[in-house]
């Protein structure tokens, strides 16, 4: 099946900082998603971002679909920022959100 | 504003038990999952289901039944609680977008 890496599983910020979250993906996808899990574990939807660009206030983020990878960019990291961030992706011959290990960011004040 | 809602986001329960985790979406989304959350092993899915009456096992439906009678409700089912099902329960339903409750985390004693 295909395969969901993020890169870096780790990552340690002061307040203001700005970070990339890198989702590479083994095979052609039709949906990737990018999630927050808060600290209480509730999953926040981010983007839906199959392919190109979006932005939302301090975040924003880069499919290229046929590069297989996308990019989450955090600017002027918050204490709120803090959490795991998920990539999820469904491929062409599954119907389920196959998710990545996730990056856990903690954002120091 | 999109939402699924679960039950409860606590409860307690004795092995043994018969639990039942009930989720209700308002997006007239077809598809829903279950899934459980455990440290250092991610999302697993439980059972998923297409439309009303439908059911499909995830990667680990053991010990867990579902009930779909309606479309925006998708219960899931413990039929005798057992420690190793203590965990974070996670709901969600999905068009293009999936979108997660806000989890219930079930401790099973």
């Amino acid at each position: 099946g295909i395969q969901v890496e993020q890169s870096p599983p780790d990552l340690i910020l002061q307040e203001g900082a700005n970070s990339t979250l890198r989702c590479n993906f083994s095979d052609s996808v039709n949906n990737l998603q990018w999630f927050h899990q808060n600290p209480w574990g509730q999953l926040i939807n981010l983007f839906y971002i199959p392919s190109g660009t979006k932005q939302n206030g301090r975040l924003s983020a880069t499919t290229v679909a046929t590069e297989r990878y996308s990019l989450l960019y955090i600017s002027s990291s918050q204490t709120t920022d803090s959490g795991v961030y998920f990539c999820a992706v469904i491929s062409y011959n599954t119907d389920k959100l196959i998710f990545g290990t996730g990056t856990r960011l903690q954002v120091f004040p | 504003d999109v939402k699924v809602t679960q039950s409860s986001r606590y409860l307690v329960k004795r092995t043994g038990e018969k639990v039942f985790l009930e989720c209700v979406q308002d997006m007239d989304h077809e598809n829903m999952f279950w899934y459980r959350q455990d440290p250092g092993l991610g999302l697993r899915l439980i059972y998923f289901s297409y439309d009303v009456k439908m059911k499909e096992k995830g990667d680990i439906p053991e010990g867990y039944s579902v009930s779909r009678e309606k479309k925006e409700r998708f219960s899931l089912i413990l039929e005798s609680a057992s420690t190793n099902q203590t965990s974070m329960y996670l709901c969600a339903s999905r068009g293009f977008e999936q979108f997660f409750g806000p989890g219930t985390r079930l401790t099973v004693l």
